[in-house]
């Protein structure tokens, strides 16, 4: 069973679209995360909820829009797609007193 | 706010020869530190991880010793292998939230 899943692996799409990406965590975990990988290999995190409630929402555009429906799902909304927003997508999740997190297989995102 | 430094790569080696990337941090606290790797076309896997001063983590003949006087946390092996070709990220962890950042990471190629 994967820990951390994500869908889809890939998507490609027009600038303009909106598009969503799906993660699912199995640990039991009451954190989980979405972070931004890019096209230099830098990772950077996005946002962080702890058991539905956003904790941390660094500087990202507001056409990004994470949503939680309960603590093992954590999804991303991305309204107007726009050419920078090309990376790959990971999610994460983690529990609290544990500091390492587990990452999912990530998203490539690429806007045409 | 907090920082991770790691050495610029690519790294490559021979297999065989032993392995150093070097990882500094600036953190406020007394942050747990962690090496994650990549490999081609995957997600992140944690690779080991040091909660404490003089911790000493390790995993599939990787070492890493957590040193506050230093403020490192230098990775090391001693005969890599050709499957250890990847992408390797040195991070710390925010012990309030979790929130992960990362170093730059580091390609490494391991030739036969």
């Amino acid at each position: 069973d994967t820990a951390v899943s994500q869908t889809p692996k890939y998507l490609v799409t027009q600038m303009g679209n909106d598009k969503s990406i799906k993660c699912e965590q199995n640990l039991g975990h009451d954190t989980m995360y979405w972070y931004k990988q890019d096209s230099k290999k830098f990772l950077k995190i996005m946002f962080s909820y702890n058991n539905k409630e956003l904790i941390i929402n660094e500087t990202v555009p507001n056409r990004f829009s994470p949503k939680s429906p309960d603590k093992a799902h954590l999804n991303l909304h991305i309204n107007s797609l726009e050419l920078g927003d090309s990376a790959v997508y990971f999610c994460a999740s983690s529990q609290v007193g544990k500091p390492e997190a587990f990452f999912g297989q990530g998203t490539r995102l690429t806007v045409v | 706010g907090d920082s991770v430094t790691q050495m610029e790569g690519p790294v490559t080696l021979s297999e065989e020869a032993f392995l150093t990337i070097n990882c500094t941090y600036t953190a406020t606290g007394y942050p747990s530190l962690f090496w994650y790797v990549q490999y081609p076309g995957e997600g992140l896997q944690l690779l080991l991880k040091a909660t404490k001063a003089d911790d000493k983590g390790s995993n599939k003949g990787f070492e890493a010793t957590y040193r506050k006087e230093t403020t490192s946390f230098h990775l090391e092996k001693g005969s890599v292998q050709v499957s250890d070709s990847a992408v390797y990220f040195c991070a710390l962890s925010d012990r309030s939230y979790g929130k992960l950042t990362f170093g730059q990471g580091t390609i490494l190629t391991v030739h036969p």
